[in-house]
């Protein structure tokens, strides 16, 4: 069964540092999101992608964060300069509409990020 | 934007015994509710959802029940086994590409 691939799972960084994750979302998935998992939260979403094209980034903060999908494929999340509070899972998603279960998100295994 | 609250945040039951776990939304034009579960350190997966066409679904031990004039909806899980053990989040979304918004969870923990 195909899945959501992440790289990579584990990420210690120092604050004021730069950070990068990858998503590989299934194939054939045109929306990709990425979320931000707080230990005992839910999920928050920072980045909707419709193909390449951002369609919800309301809540991503902008001054330190980047998103992009530029072949509407596999997608990168940027955080520069990392501070402590990013420390937190981020979970990337994707699903596929157009098949009336276009909201079904199938999740990847996350990256945890630990800023020190 | 959305809101959804997720109540109780954490719950303990004997196993073979019922849970039930709430949530409320605040939009009235969303119309799609999943559930997911996230067992420690792994992802988060689909377990069942519901459209506001229907008001209840069944899935072996689980059902999601839909009120859409309380705006509320519930996840029953009938004679829990040591394996339900996790965290689950139900969330709403208005369908479509719209933003999904999730709850903050309920830890839930089957006693053998």
């Amino acid at each position: 069964e195909a899945e959501v691939a992440q790289s990579p799972r584990y990420k210690i960084t120092e604050k004021s540092q730069a950070v990068a994750f990858w998503c590989d979302p299934i194939s054939g998935h045109a929306t990709l999101y990425w979320y931000r998992q707080i230990l005992g939260q839910g999920p928050e979403l920072l980045v909707q992608f419709q193909d390449e094209s951002v369609v919800d980034d309301s809540q991503l903060p902008k001054d330190r964060f980047s998103a992009e999908r530029l072949k509407g494929v596999d997608s990168t999340l940027k955080i520069q300069p990392a501070e402590l509070g990013d420390s937190a899972m981020y979970l990337c998603a994707s699903s596929y509409p157009g098949q009336g279960r276009g909201e079904t998100q199938y999740f990847g295994p996350g990256t945890r990020l630990l800023v020190l | 934007g959305e809101n959804v609250e997720q109540h109780p945040s954490t719950l303990s039951v004997q196993e073979g015994d019922s849970a039930v776990i709430k949530c409320t939304y605040s939009d009235s034009a969303s119309n799609y509710f999943p559930w997911y579960k996230q067992e420690l350190g792994k992802r988060p997966q689909l377990i069942i959802d519901i459209r506001s066409n229907v008001g209840e679904k069944k899935d072996q031990r689980i059902a999601v029940t839909l009120n859409k004039t309380a705006k509320h909806f519930s996840l029953h899980i009938t004679e829990t086994q040591p394996e339900d053990s996790a965290v689950y989040f139900c969330a709403a979304s208005i369908g479509g590409y719209q933003k999904v918004t999730f709850g903050t969870g309920t830890k839930l923990q089957v006693i053998p």
